[in-house]
């Protein structure tokens, strides 16, 4: 059973910084590809960012410049590095697992999700 | 540029059948798209991929209530013998070069 297990959530000021890790089992990890999603307050699913086995990302507008996504395959983990956080970014942040290893036209979509850890930025 | 309409709610009675409608917008009417069932505060919930030739992958476990199509621009999800525990946002994502996004939800309320 695929499990994702999202931490690091918590208060921060803005312009601070904060790292989200999710660690993953009950597949193989390595095999693909990688994506936070967040909810803000009153909203809906924003795609953040996504990794591919090979490291390559993509981010959203939103974040591009501020938020860094990277992987260790050896501790079957997935990282959103947050920084110059704004009030925006409240949210509550999924973890999910890609269906393939690196972006594919045919089906590249989230089909397993972790519970989500939540982000406040708030002075 | 892509984009995933959704209408922001809908409703149905307990044991009738609803059908949620995700719109692709911009001239990518044969992408398809996956639906995520999400009821917070848990994770959301991946439900089918749904292409545009109306043919669908279901995740493990999904109930056979759950089903989908497609006509044109629009991918439907389709939910049979509405149970209360239907009740909750349902969600379109598709991808492209370049392109990740979510619809806007719709709200599902099971009267």
């Amino acid at each position: 059973e695929v499990q994702l297990l999202e931490s690091g959530g918590g208060l921060v000021q803005p312009g601070g910084s904060l790292r989200l890790s999710c660690a993953a089992s009950g597949f193989t990890y390595s095999s693909y590809a990688m994506s936070w999603v967040r909810q803000a307050p009153g909203k809906g699913l924003e795609w953040v960012s996504a990794i591919s086995v090979g490291d390559a990302t993509y981010y959203a507008d939103s974040v591009k410049g501020r938020f860094t996504t990277s992987r260790d395959n050896s501790k079957n983990t997935v990282y959103l590095q947050m920084s110059s956080l704004r009030a925006e970014d409240t949210a509550t942040y999924y973890c999910a697992k890609m269906t393939r290893p690196y972006y594919d036209r045919s089906g590249y979509y989230c089909d397993s999700w972790g519970q989500g850890t939540l982000v406040t930025v708030s002075s | 540029q892509l984009v995933l309409t959704q209408s922001p709610s809908a409703s149905a009675s307990l044991g009738a059948s609803v059908k949620l409608t995700c719109t692709l917008t911009g001239g990518h009417s044969d992408y398809a798209i996956a639906w995520h069932q999400h009821q917070p505060p848990k994770g959301p919930r991946y439900l089918m991929k749904v292409n545009s030739d109306g043919s669908h992958t279901k995740g493990d476990g999904i109930p056979d209530r759950f089903s989908g199509s497609s006509s044109g621009a629009e991918r439907y999800l389709t939910i049979s013998s509405l149970q209360s525990g239907d009740e909750a946002d349902y969600y379109c994502q598709t991808w492209g070069p370049g392109i990740r996004v979510f619809g806007g939800g719709t709200k599902l309320t099971v009267l």
